[in-house]
């Protein structure tokens, strides 16, 4: 099981409105990972958590708020959005973080396409 | 700052033919590794090939394969025998080596979008 699964695949909100992105992998990973990528853009980082504790954070707005229950499951809290913030966010995952394995490889799940209204 | 530049925006290849990406990137560095990202229109990024700064080997996986100039800072993508399922976006990935802290994440360069003609 290579995956790294992310609910839900499309989901437009409105600015008041508050909802979390779901991601989930199942590979024993110690790593996860939030990136924005606008269209036609590369992703950006926005926060890695390694052994389930939050170890950077971009200068993200506080209106995301990321959240990692365990080691399998990792939530993207939103609340408060603008339109500015609609993008396809991305959940990735690594056996280590880079600062432990520079190696290693990054999976990726299929993002969830976000719109803000 | 290092900083990782693809200077082709958009590619095209006849499906069969050969083609290749460039990338070039700017760092210090001495210790760092090279990735290939391919993205499909499925959104899921894909990683295609990687290459570890310290060996001289271009890295190879099936019909992919690099040319990495460590001195000239380059590293090239070419993709053989293209096939219809390449098309994607394709983005060059430079990491520091086993340093601490955001030095340790992928800097993605702009990307290529190849398209494959039948």
């Amino acid at each position: 099981d290579t995956e790294v699964t992310q609910t839900p695949k499309h989901l437009v909100m409105g600015m008041t409105n508050k909802k979390s992105l779901k991601c989930e992998q199942h590979m024993g990973h110690r790593a996860m990972y939030w990136y924005k990528q606008k269209a036609k853009k590369p992703p950006e980082l926005m926060f890695v958590y390694s052994y389930e504790k939050l170890s950077i954070n971009e200068s993200v707005p506080s209106r995301f708020s990321p959240e990692c229950p365990n080691s399998s499951l990792l939530n993207l809290h939103l609340h408060a959005l603008q339109p500015e913030d609609s993008a396809l966010y991305l959940c990735a995952s690594s056996q280590l973080p880079p600062w432990e394995q520079g190696r290693t490889e990054a999976f990726f799940g299929q993002g969830t396409r976000l719109t803000v209204v | 700052a290092q900083t990782v530049t693809q200077s082709q925006p958009e590619m095209s290849v006849q499906e069969a033919e050969t083609v290749t990406l460039s990338c070039t990137y700017d760092t210090s560095e001495s210790d760092y590794y090279l990735f290939w990202y391919k993205q499909p229109p499925s959104r899921q990024m894909i990683l295609v090939i990687r290459q570890e700064a310290y060996k001289q080997q271009n890295a190879t996986e099936n019909r992919f394969s690099v040319n990495f100039q460590k001195a000239a800072k380059s590293f090239s993508l070419k993709i053989s025998d293209s096939q219809l399922g390449d098309a994607a976006m394709y983005f060059c990935a430079y990491r520091r080596g086993n340093y601490g802290g955001s030095q340790g994440n992928l800097i993605f360069g702009k990307g290529t979008k190849l398209s494959v003609k039948p």
